[in-house]
């Protein structure tokens, strides 16, 4: 049974970077799909935040292209988030989950993680 | 603004069929699938229906979609209580390098 587990800090200080961890277990990224990432601000809707294959090609949403990055530790069987200058608007539920093919549909979720920007 | 245009609310009483509709562009729906996924309150979204019509496994059959040119729609038959969630649609956009867009969301409520 595929499960991925959301890990990192809950709250980032304005500026700062937020950094989350995807641990995959049950199935190794190595073998395939495309993973993403996907956020929830409180109350609103859902934000696809970007997308990667285990070989590294990777997809962003245009809006926050150039504050993402999305890697993948194929030893770990994690893959990872990075976003930079973080501001009260990133502060949502971040999840994970598995690609299920070509379709880009999310077939498999993480629980998600809440982070809070705030100083 | 989603890039995908969902009607914010819909409601229906127990047994009655509620369709959800999700309007897009030609750049996603108009040529690529649509995915619905269901989110329950406090839980994470679940993939309801992929490449506009099909069925993860479990998903019960009064759960269908349908997608026509630059618009799909999901219908649930036989509504149930638990059927009460949120319900998004989303798929591949082709502009701008690629991406996926959500719609806004539907809040469905069971009465």
């Amino acid at each position: 049974q595929v499960q991925l587990q959301v890990s990192g800090p809950g709250l980032v200080k304005p500026s700062e970077t937020l950094s989350l961890t995807c641990t995959v277990s049950g199935f190794s990224i190595s073998s395939g799909y495309y993973w993403g990432w996907i956020r929830q601000p409180p109350g609103k809707g859902l934000e696809w935040i970007g997308s990667l294959y285990h070989s590294g090609t990777t997809y962003y949403n245009p809006s926050l292209k150039s504050r993402v990055t999305i890697s993948v530790d194929t030893s770990k069987n994690q893959f990872s988030l990075k976003l930079s200058s973080v501001t009260a608007a990133d502060t949502a539920l971040y999840y994970c989950a598995r690609v299920r093919d070509s379709s880009a549909a999310f077939d498999i979720w993480g629980q998600g993680t809440m982070v809070t920007v705030s100083s | 603004q989603s890039v995908l245009t969902q009607t914010p609310s819909a409601s229906g009483t127990p047994g009655q069929r509620v369709t959800i509709s999700c309007s897009g562009s030609s750049s996603n729906i108009g040529s690529n699938t649509v995915n619905w996924y269901q989110q329950l309150p406090g839980t994470a979204p679940k993939l309801l229906i992929y490449t506009n019509n099909q069925r993860p496994s479990g998903v019960p059959d009064r759960f269908s979609g349908s997608k026509s040119g630059t618009s799909a729609s999901l219908a649930i038959s036989g509504l149930r209580s638990e059927d009460e969630a949120d319900y998004y649609c989303a798929a591949w956009d082709d502009s701008l390098n690629g991406h996926v867009v959500f719609g806004g969301g539907t809040k469905l409520t069971v009465l």
